[in-house]
Order: C-alpha cells, then structure tokens, then sequence
C-alpha cells in the first residue's frame, strides 16, 4: 500500500465549479502538507502548503487537513480553463523546521471546461 | 530571478549505456533533491544534498544510480547500464534552508527514454 493515496481522475468540470481534491495518508509523521499543480512537461510548483491540521485559504483556493481522518483536501471555487493541470498532493515529515523528502500522491488530472 | 535549470531536456539512450543528466539550482541554495516521475505517477524522490553531501540517498533504486554534487551547486545524476524501466522525467528541486517552511522550487525536468 502506497504511503500517499490520490485518485488519478481525470475530473472534468465547467468553468465557474467548485472542484474538491482529496489525498488520504498513512504515515502518522507527515507534519506538512502541500498542494503542487504541474502543468503538461512542466515541473510542479507550490500552491499551498499547512502545518498540521487546519484550514489554509489563498484566493480562491483552500486546503484542508485532518489529521485524526489522515485526509486532506484541496478546494478550488470558481473555477478557470486556467486551472485545468494535474494536482498533486505531497507529504513530509518535520526534520527540525524543514520538509526533506516529500512524498507524493499519484497526481489528479484536472480539466476546467469552458 | 533565474528558476532550476536542467540539461538536457530530452535524452535517449539504448539499454545498457551510461547516462549523465545535469541539475542547476537557484543560486544560493544549499539543498538540492532528485526526483522520478514515471508516466501517470506522482514524482519518486530518489536523493537529497545538503551542501556537497548526499543527506538521504534512501530513494536511489540500485546501485546503478549515483548522484554528486562536488561544489555545493551544480549537481549530476548518472545512470549506468540504463535499462527500459529507467524512462521517466527525472526532476531535480532546490531549496534555501533558512527555517521555517522549507519551499522545494522544481525544474522543468529531463526526459529519459531508454530504448
């Protein structure tokens, strides 16, 4: 069983949807989690990151830990053609203040139609 | 300023040969990772330098897999004897180390083919 758990889609919505991504986790050490949106032949780069549990909002993005459930999610509102990427949900343990090795979940393919 | 910069982009090599891909940090960062993206996966991480000394190594699969980074900056994952299996994107991240959240910044990756 995979440490990191992401459905791999691909989920398809019309532009201006709520779209909800999840990741489900084993490793009672992650202490940080990430949200990375990768675009086709693209490294990723970072949307949010949380420390523990709780809720983190950017705009119009919002990520949610539970930690007691080893689940978190990833909420995008009103959603643009330009949010159509793959999402991907990573982990890590706390190495004194730092993140070392993440651990990635499988990547969910999003397309925002217009 | 300038992101990850990694060489070649694109790579494609016959089973068996030795491959060498190059990894350019942002300037100023002291920790450098390696990771493997197979196609439909998320990336693998396969090593992580702090400085000029591999910390973890703990993801490299076998011993055809060796990683340096002689200076503290520029970085280089060889492959010996590639096998088909080694096709993937093989991605290398930097990070700046000041405490605190520790933000991996991500290259646009090299694509290996072995043939």
């Amino acid at each position: 069983q995979k440490e990191v758990e992401q459905d791999p889609g691909p989920l398809s919505v019309p532009e201006g949807a709520i779209v909800s991504l999840n990741c489900t986790y084993s490793n009672s050490a992650f202490q940080y989690f990430m949200w990375y949106r990768q675009y086709s032949r693209k490294g990723p780069e970072l949307l949010m990151y949380t420390y523990s549990s709780g809720n983190k909002e950017d705009g119009r993005f919002t990520a949610q830990v539970d930690k007691s459930s080893k689940y978190i999610s990833l909420f995008i509102r009103d959603s643009q053609p330009s949010d159509s990427a793959t999402y991907l949900c990573a982990m890590s343990a706390d190495y004194g203040g730092a993140t070392n090795k993440l651990i990635f979940g499988t990547g969910t393919l999003l397309a925002v139609q217009p | 300023g300038a992101g990850v910069s990694q060489t070649p982009s694109n790579k494609v090599t016959e089973k068996g040969k030795y491959v060498e891909l190059r990894c350019d940090p942002i300037s100023g960062h002291t920790a450098l990772y390696w990771y493997r993206q197979s196609l439909g996966q998320g990336p693998e991480f396969l090593i992580y330098f702090q400085g000029t000394g591999a910390a973890d190594d703990s993801g490299l699969p076998n011993d055809r897999f060796f990683a340096v980074r002689p200076e503290g900056s520029v970085s280089t994952l060889k492959i010996q004897r590639t096998e088909r299996g080694d096709s993937a994107v093989y991605l290398c991240a930097s990070s700046l180390r000041t405490g605190g959240f520790d933000e991996q910044f991500f290259g646009p990756g090299t694509r290996l083919t072995v043939l």
